[in-house]
């Protein structure tokens, strides 16, 4: 099983909704991370959780808020959302080891996001 | 500022000709250098990877040429197909870099 798997593949929501994006892997994989793309953008990372803990936030708005509960499951919770937050959100997870980080990254299809 | 340099930021091919797309760095640290492939409403795909302890890397028709002394590293498609018609994305990383930093991107359109 080489997937990551990204649900809801579609979200329309307004700028005082709470939601949430969730994000599955059954790889065995320690780093999982949440990226944002726009159109005909590259893929601009936010978050990287390694063994279950935040290893980086590029500084990103508190809006955004991300959770790890276990080493399958990364969730992104979304509160006041403004409609420049509209994107393409990408899960992706890694192999990495207590000493290597660098390998190669398995991306999920995206959530497409649209904030009203 | 973006680390990554890629070019052309689009390109159209005849089915059966050659894409090449080239990119550039600055940071000496990178060792890690992906291409990633990305269809239309799907995620990017690793398509080839390369380390600066070689000079080339095939896999199939795709090829990544890499020039250390230049800080450049190039992506031929050989014999394209309409297939091959996505969005083209090089990267780079540091040893243990959780961060890769991608460039722009390149649309390519393979025409039958």
């Amino acid at each position: 099983d080489t997937e990551v798997t990204q649900t809801p593949k579609h979200l329309v929501m307004g700028m005082t909704n709470k939601k949430s994006l969730k994000c599955e892997q059954h790889m065995g994989h320690r780093a999982m991370y949440w990226y944002k793309q726009k159109a005909k953008k590259p893929p601009e990372l936010m978050f990287v959780y390694s063994y279950e803990k935040l290893s980086i936030n590029e500084s990103v708005p508190s809006r955004f808020s991300p959770e790890c509960p276990n080493s399958s499951l990364l969730n992104l919770h979304l509160h006041a959302l403004q409609p420049e937050d509209s994107a393409l959100y990408l899960c992706a997870s890694s192999q990495v080891s207590r000493i290597s980080v660098t390998g190669e990254l398995f991306f999920g299809e995206g959530s497409r996001l649209t904030v009203l | 500022q973006q680390q990554v340099k890629q070019s052309p930021q689009s390109l159209i091919v005849q089915k059966g000709g050659i894409s090449i797309i080239n990119c550039a760095y600055e940071n000496t640290a990178f060792d890690y250098f992906p291409w990633y492939q990305q269809f239309p409403g799907k995620g990017p795909a690793l398509l080839i990877a390369i380390r600066p302890d070689v000079s080339e890397k095939k896999e199939g028709r795709f090829t990544i040429s890499f020039n250390k002394s230049a800080k450049q590293f190039s992506l031929h498609i050989m014999d394209s197909q309409p297939g091959d018609s996505a969005t083209y994305f090089c990267a780079a990383s540091g040893r243990n870099d959780y961060k890769l930093s991608f460039g722009a991107g390149t649309t390519v359109t393979v025409r039958a």
